[in-house]
């Protein structure tokens, strides 16, 4: 089945900058890559997503890149604030299971 | 749209006693999987289904948990007898379609305790 890795499990940023979550995944014929953002106590929401047909998706502050040779993809959050800290989910499904990397506990430093 | 309901919010309950989990996915929603969330295994797929049948119970830890979905609009997991190990947050999740590029929906999730 897929294996889904994701680094760091913890990032602290200062308020501002900016913050880089990566993933790699074993399947080469996944195909939709969700990013969820779960913040303490409340329930993952879908911040972002990107298909394998597309290399890079933006949503203002939030962007992901994939790259399908290298079976990785990578979240990006620029000017960094303090609602941003969370626990960040990336994801790999080609079908409609999705396998869920281990977590990043991003803090953003006011 | 209320999005995918959980009941209950919280649950706590003696080792030995039955707990049912109960869910309400999005209407339209044809894929509905159960998830458990703990500090050291994160989140783990349980069970799901499609169209009301179930399609992968591998994740099911042994035969003390059933899920159900007896229609489109509701299932039911269930712990019979439960464990303190069994602690954990219980998310519920629907998803429209079983292929396509679409994110799941979670509900709020149910806090199990068992002491």
């Amino acid at each position: 089945g897929e294996n889904v890795e994701q680094h760091p499990s913890t990032l602290s940023v200062q308020e501002g900058d900016s913050a880089v979550i990566k993933c790699t995944y074993s399947d080469s014929a996944s195909n939709y890559f969700p990013w969820y953002k779960q913040e303490l106590g409340k329930r993952p929401q879908l911040i972002i997503d990107i298909r394998s047909n597309v290399g890079e998706k933006k949503d203002q502050r939030i962007a992901v890149t994939l790259n399908k040779t290298a079976k990785h993809f990578s979240l990006h959050i620029t000017e960094t604030q303090p609602e941003d800290s969370a626990v960040y989910f990336c994801a790999a499904s080609r079908g409609n299971q999705f396998y869920f990397g281990t977590g990043t506990s991003l803090t953003v430093i006011p | 749209d209320a999005g995918v309901i959980q009941s209950p919010r919280h649950e706590v309950t003696e080792m030995g006693q039955e707990v049912t989990l109960r869910c309400k996915p999005i209407s339209g929603h044809n894929s509905l999987f159960w998830y458990r969330q703990t500090m050291m295994r994160g989140l783990e797929l349980l069970i799901y289904f499609n169209n009301n049948v179930p399609i992968d119970d591998s994740g099911m830890p042994e035969d003390r948990f059933s899920a159900k979905m007896p229609n489109a609009s509701f299932s039911t997991l269930k712990i019979q007898p439960s464990e303190p190990r069994d602690s954990a947050v219980y998310f519920c999740a629907s998803r429209p379609g079983s292929k396509g590029d679409y994110g799941y929906t979670f509900g709020s999730g149910t806090r199990l305790t068992v002491v």
